[in-house]
């Protein structure tokens, strides 16, 4: 498959962790890439590879992967951090890269 | 400070062709693959194209595959999309793309250019 699924909407309170998902058979093969997008704004890397972080991106967030579901999590999430969230990878012929659908995640 | 810039976006009837570059500054362009995604008004990001650091690799999108073509000239630190036979579908914000690791790991983005294909 060369899909990416992502839940449409999470929410969670300030200060409080949450997880965002992303499912695909490429994920057994090959990481996943996190990125940020606040509304108007071009998408921002956020995690790559195994669990690395750009420059300038918090600790609260991190990556991680099992099998073939990769996952962002925000720990002691804060209000600048509501935004969408998108999960890419190579898909499984290797030469074609595909993006999850993104999740809108609301910070009560 | 590691830059991209879009330019070229537009209104254009369907069925006509369109040229969208992306200056890159900052940084040894030379070095680094490069993508295009774009995003439809509401909806999410799409993988459009992706050309190796020196352009021996190309590979497309179903999407665009046949209308659209990457390229980029090295020497003048410029990444172009080639849009032809435009339809209303490929109405979108096109954002260019530096890949951090030639694995599709997007680390620098632009500001993204809009295209509207309408009658």
């Amino acid at each position: 498959s060369s899909e990416l699924t992502q839940d449409p909407a999470v929410s969670v309170a300030l200060g409080q962790t949450v997880r965002i998902t992303c499912q695909g058979d490429s994920l057994r093969s090959y990481y996943a890439s996190w990125y940020q997008q606040k509304p108007g704004q071009a998408p921002v890397l956020v995690i790559y590879g195994e669990n690395n972080r750009p420059s300038g991106i918090p600790d609260r967030f991190s990556g991680s992967s099992s099998g073939n579901t990769a996952s962002l999590t925000i720990t002691g999430a804060q209000a600048e951090d509501e935004a969408d969230y998108y999960c890419n990878s190579r898909d499984s012929s290797g030469n074609h890269w595909v993006f999850g659908g993104g999740t809108k995640l609301t910070v009560l | 400070q590691v830059q991209l810039v879009e330019s070229g976006g537009g209104v254009v009837q369907p069925g006509r062709s369109l040229r969208l570059s992306c200056a890159a500054s900052g940084f040894t362009f030379s070095s680094y693959a490069m993508h295009w995604v774009r995003q439809a008004p509401g909806k999410g990001l799409e993988w459009v194209a992706f050309i190796a650091y020196d352009g021996s690799n190309k590979y497309y999108a179903d999407s665009v595959k046949g209308r659209f073509t990457i390229s980029r000239d090295n020497s003048k630190n410029t990444l172009s999309l080639q849009m032809n036979s435009l339809r209303a579908d490929d109405t979108a914000v096109y954002y260019c793309a530096r890949d951090l690791t030639s694995t599709g790991t997007m680390d620098v983005w632009g500001q993204g250019t809009t295209v509207t294909v309408s009658s």
